[in-house]
């Protein structure tokens, strides 16, 4: 199994803030990497897919980059909106399975 | 714009069986692979199986492969989840998900349900 590391678990921060998260892949997934946001109580929302195209509606502070086994998924300004868990998937063809990271929690500083 | 309603959750005993449906409705069924990714109380995501659109590709966790199995009837736009041998760490809030890809591959989800809630317990 590939294993999807998310850092950090949980990040403090408030509104304005520039957020970066990062997630790592225990195998190069050539840039096969979702980004979802889940609020309380809600289905996951998706917001990026091959590493840094943004999904049809999302806003343009979510951005994606990286390649290989590093990515990472930055909001250039944090709105309240956002206060959310955030997760990130790899869909790597030669990897099995599809597996996503363990969340990181943006919570209000 | 797409929809998926599951059903079928509810409190079984471990060792029994369990089948949830997701009807989808607002797009073609039949032109996407399909998932089902589950989420235990206050636990992350984990995907839990898929299939692609004309069944050819399935594939399954290694945490439930050889008890549950992924169907789908395109049909009736619908697709299963039978859960068998259920095991307490197996409770969650399953949710249908539908991917973005139209090939063999999987990939991501682009729409899902509100989900389905599975608690196995005595």
């Amino acid at each position: 199994d590939n294993q999807m590391t998310q850092s950090p678990s949980t990040l403090s921060a408030t509104v304005g803030d520039r957020v970066t998260i990062t997630c790592r892949a225990s195998h190069t997934i050539s840039g096969r990497l979702a980004w979802y946001q889940q609020k309380p109580g809600k289905a996951p929302k998706l917001l990026i897919y091959g590493a840094s195209s943004l999904q049809s509606g999302v806003p343009s502070r979510f951005s994606g980059s990286g390649s290989g086994t590093e990515f990472t998924l930055t909001i250039s300004s944090l709105q309240p909106d956002d206060f959310a868990t955030y997760y990130c998937q790899q869909y790597d063809s030669y990897s099995p399975g599809l597996t996503f990271g363990g969340g990181t929690k943006v919570e209000i500083k | 714009e797409g929809q998926l309603v599951e059903s079928g959750g509810g409190l079984v005993q471990p060792g029994r069986s369990l089948r949830l449906s997701c009807a989808a409705s607002g797009f073609t069924f039949d032109d996407y692979a399909m998932h089902w990714v589950r989420q235990a109380p206050g636990k992350g995501l984990e995907w839990v199986s898929g299939m692609s659109w004309n069944g050819g590709s399935i594939d399954y966790a290694d945490s439930v492969r050889g008890r549950f199995t992924i169907s789908r009837d395109n049909a009736k736009n619908s697709l299963y989840l039978q859960m068998n041998s259920l095991r307490p760490e197996d409770s969650a809030l399953y949710y249908c998900a539908k991917d973005e890809t139209d090939t063999s591959d999987f990939w991501y989800f682009d729409l899902w349900g509100r989900g389905t809630l599975v608690t196995v317990s005595s």
